[in-house]
């Protein structure tokens, strides 16, 4: 079964200040979805990659994934409040996704 | 982005007692998911639906889950008979047209089996 891990697990870093969140997959991935969560709240859609090579950018956001199709980064410019949270990445299986351990970000003001 | 609610928000029961968790996509999209959280870890996926019948499940939707779209809106995800590691986060989520296209992820229905 395909297993992703992320790094790190958790993440500090000072306002304005760039940052880099890690997901790599065991396998070849078919599509690879990032969402960013609240804690005890819901999944915030962020991005879906698909081909090898992709870069996507949202806002202050770019997420990438690697020529081979196994890992994706996601990189945050200028951090801000706004931006805390817990990201989690899920790689897309038949008819389902499944998700990394997610990484918490804190942003200090 | 389409919305999705989900109802009750929190649910407190007893061990043993049924349980019923509803969905409801404002949207016309076509695929269905329920996933859930446990505090602490990963976001688990459970069950996916599709034309009124489950096309994915994984091994932790057992004979006391199911899943239903009653009256073609609500889609519902009933648990028989909870224990207390049934406790957790659950999510509905909604895709367009299956793999290949964004999920819609819920706010969660926070299960707490005593």
């Amino acid at each position: 079964s395909q297993e992703l891990e992320q790094s790190p697990q958790s993440l500090i870093v000072q306002e304005g200040k760039n940052l880099t969140i890690n997901c790599t997959s065991s396998k070849t991935l078919y599509g690879l979805y990032w969402y960013k969560q609240k804690y005890g709240e819901g999944l915030i859609f962020l991005m879906m990659l698909q081909k090898g090579g992709e870069e996507k950018s949202h806002e202050k956001i770019t997420a990438k994934l690697d020529e081979k199709k196994q890992q994706s980064s996601l990189h945050i410019t200028a951090s801000q409040p706004s931006h805390a949270g817990i990201y989690l990445c899920g790689a897309e299986g038949a008819q389902k996704l499944v998700f990394g351990q997610g990484t918490r970000l804190t942003i200090n003001p | 982005e389409p919305e999705v609610t989900q109802t009750p928000s929190h649910q407190v029961t007893q061990m043993g007692q049924e349980v019923i968790l509803r969905c409801v996509p404002i949207s016309n999209h076509l695929y269905f998911y329920w996933y859930r959280q446990i505090l602490g870890q990963k976001v688990e996926f459970l069950v996916s639906f599709y034309n009124n019948e489950i096309s994915e499940k994984s091994e932790i939707f057992d004979d006391q889950f199911s899943v239903e779209r009653p009256d073609g809106s609500n889609f519902t995800l009933k648990i028989r008979s909870t224990k207390l590691e049934d406790s957790a986060m659950y999510f509905c989520a909604i895709s367009e047209q299956g793999r290949g296209y964004e999920q819609y992820f819920g706010p969660g229905t926070r299960l707490t089996v005593t």
